[in-house]
C-alpha cells in the first residue's frame, strides 16, 4: 500500500535550525514535495525531489534518498513568518496520486 | 494568468442538499484533483483525473462524484451532503510530467458546512 509519515508538531527558536522528517512506502514513486501551508491558506510549493541528495532554495533545502523512503525538509535562519505546516507529498504509484502526509505544524519562537 | 479557480469560497449546506463545487484551470493541465482537510490533518485524496474523461477514486471517494468532460474542468458533486462532509475542500492541477520538474497548483479552497 501507500503510506507517508511526518511528525505532527514541532516547535524550534527564532534564528534557528529545523529540520522535518518524512517517510513513505508505496510501490511506484516518482517525486516528493513539500508544502508550507498557513492556517486558512493554500499550501504553496517548496519544493519538488526527483533524484536522491540535497537541494538547496535559499533559506530552505529538502533531501531525498529514494531508497531509504525518506525526505526531509531543512528550513535555515529561522524567521517567526514560518510558523505554518509542512505537508510532504509523493508523486507516483500506478495510478499518478499524489498523497499528502498529515503534516507537521511548526511553531517558531521567540 | 488565473490558474486555479476554485468556487464558491464559502458554502453552508443543510443535510441532504446536493451542491457542485466548480474547479478549473487556464495552463492545459493534465491532472486535476480534489482534496478535503479537516482539522489537524492533511489533505486526502477524493478523486483525481489524468486527462479529459478520465476519473479515478482517491482515498476518500464516497459522497462525491466527479466527471471531467474537458481539459480546463473538474468539478465535485455532493449528491445528499451530510454534516460529515463539512470541510475545506481544495482543488489542484498540475502537468503530469515528473521528469523536468512538476509543480502543483492549488485553488484557494472552499469551505463547506453541512448543518
Amino acid at each position: 500500500g501507500q503510506n507517508i509519515d511526518q511528525p505532527t508538531e514541532m516547535t524550534a527558536t527564532e534564528g534557528a535550525i529545523v529540520q522535518i522528517n518524512c517517510t513513505y512506502q508505496t510501490s511506484g514513486f516518482n517525486g516528493l514535495f513539500w508544502y508550507q501551508q498557513h492556517a486558512g491558506e493554500a499550501p504553496t510549493f517548496l519544493s519538488y525531489n526527483v533524484l536522491d541528495g540535497l537541494e538547496e532554495k535559499g533559506r530552505f533545502s529538502s533531501f531525498l534518498s529514494r531508497s531509504k523512503g525518506y525526505s526531509y525538509l531543512l528550513l535555515k535562519e529561522l524567521q517567526m513568518k514560518d510558523s505554518a505546516s509542512y505537508l510532504c507529498a509523493f508523486y507516483g504509484g500506478a495510478t499518478n496520486k499524489l498523497i499528502f502526509g498529515t503534516g507537521t505544524l511548526l511553531a517558531v519562537q521567540p | 494568468n488565473a490558474g486555479v479557480t476554485q468556487t464558491p469560497k464559502f458554502q453552508v449546506l443543510k443535510t441532504g442538499q446536493s451542491m457542485t463545487l466548480q474547479c478549473a484551470q487556464d495552463m492545459n493541465h493534465e491532472y486535476m484533483s480534489w482534496y478535503r482537510q479537516d482539522p489537524g490533518m492533511g489533505l486526502r485524496l477524493i478523486h483525481y483525473s489524468v486527462g479529459a474523461g478520465i476519473t479515478d477514486q482517491g482515498e476518500v471517494p464516497n459522497g462525491y462524484n466527479v466527471s471531467r468532460s474537458t481539459t480546463e474542468d473538474f468539478p465535485l458533486r455532493l449528491l445528499s451532503a451530510a454534516p460529515s462532509q463539512t470541510s475545506v475542500y481544495f482543488c489542484a492541477s498540475s502537468t503530469l510530467d515528473s521528469v523536468s520538474g512538476n509543480t502543483i497548483y492549488f485553488g484557494e479552497g472552499s469551505w463547506l458546512t453541512v448543518v
